[in-house]
């Protein structure tokens, strides 16, 4: 199974542009990203998922370059309430997913 | 639709009881999973679940972990002989299969069992 690796906090001001990266060395061919928002006694909620390139919805963009090995969340414009854990994860060859610890993501005034 | 629904909410129990916890998942998903996340930790997989059958158990932690799911939809997480080790949110999620073998269908949690042992 890949491992992923991300910073375990982050800080920023309401605003700005946030790109959290993940590594992911590991990651098999048919491997898909994926990554989860999880606030303060809630379960964890799906943000965005993509296999390579370049993904956008109306919440997050998600960069993966060619070799794949790394992805990044960005979040434009973050606001107090993006204030949240958020989880990076490689879809494995079973439909188990492996959470880390995920990034802290701390949004000030 | 209506979500994942997990029941109870919250559970204080005394060490050596029996728990039992249960989720409900959203219509129609076929696959259903059981997490563990202690104070301040990311989640810990302890089952997952295609229809009734469970192919992977490799995430419970002990023989006291069980967890059954009948007529592809009722999920029960039971723990036997509870520890206080064992106090952490219980979280429930279901999916759809993925689009492919090789794709995770979207996980969609609920809100979680905080259990208690005392």
């Amino acid at each position: 199974l890949a491992k992923t690796t991300q910073p375990i906090s982050m800080d920023s001001y309401e605003g700005q542009e946030v790109n959290i990266t993940c590594s992911h060395n590991n990651i098999a061919t048919n491997d898909y990203i994926t990554w989860y928002q999880q606030f303060p006694s809630q379960g964890p909620r799906f943000i965005i998922q993509g296999y390579k390139t370049k993904v956008t919805n109306e919440v997050a963009s998600l960069f993966i370059p060619a070799d794949r090995k790394s992805s990044t969340l960005s979040l434009p414009r973050v606001s107090l309430s993006d204030t949240a854990v958020y989880y990076c994860l490689v879809a494995p060859y079973t439909d188990k997913l492996i959470f880390g610890t995920g990034t802290r993501l701390q949004v000030f005034p | 639709g209506a979500g994942v629904s997990q029941s109870p909410s919250n559970k204080v129990t005394e060490k050596g009881k029996d728990v039992e916890l249960r989720c409900d998942p959203i219509s129609g998903h076929t696959a259903l999973y059981w997490y563990r996340q202690s104070l301040g930790q990311g989640l810990e997989f302890l089952i997952y679940f295609q229809g009734n059958s469970a192919p992977d158990k490799s995430g419970l932690p002990s023989d006291r972990f069980s967890a059954e799911r009948t007529g592809g939809s009722v999920s029960t997480l039971t723990i036997q002989r509870t520890q206080q080790e064992d106090s952490a949110v219980y979280l429930c999620a279901s999916s759809l299969p993925g689009t492919s073998s090789k794709q995770t269908g979207t996980q969609y949690f609920g809100p979680g069992t905080r259990l208690l042992v005392l």
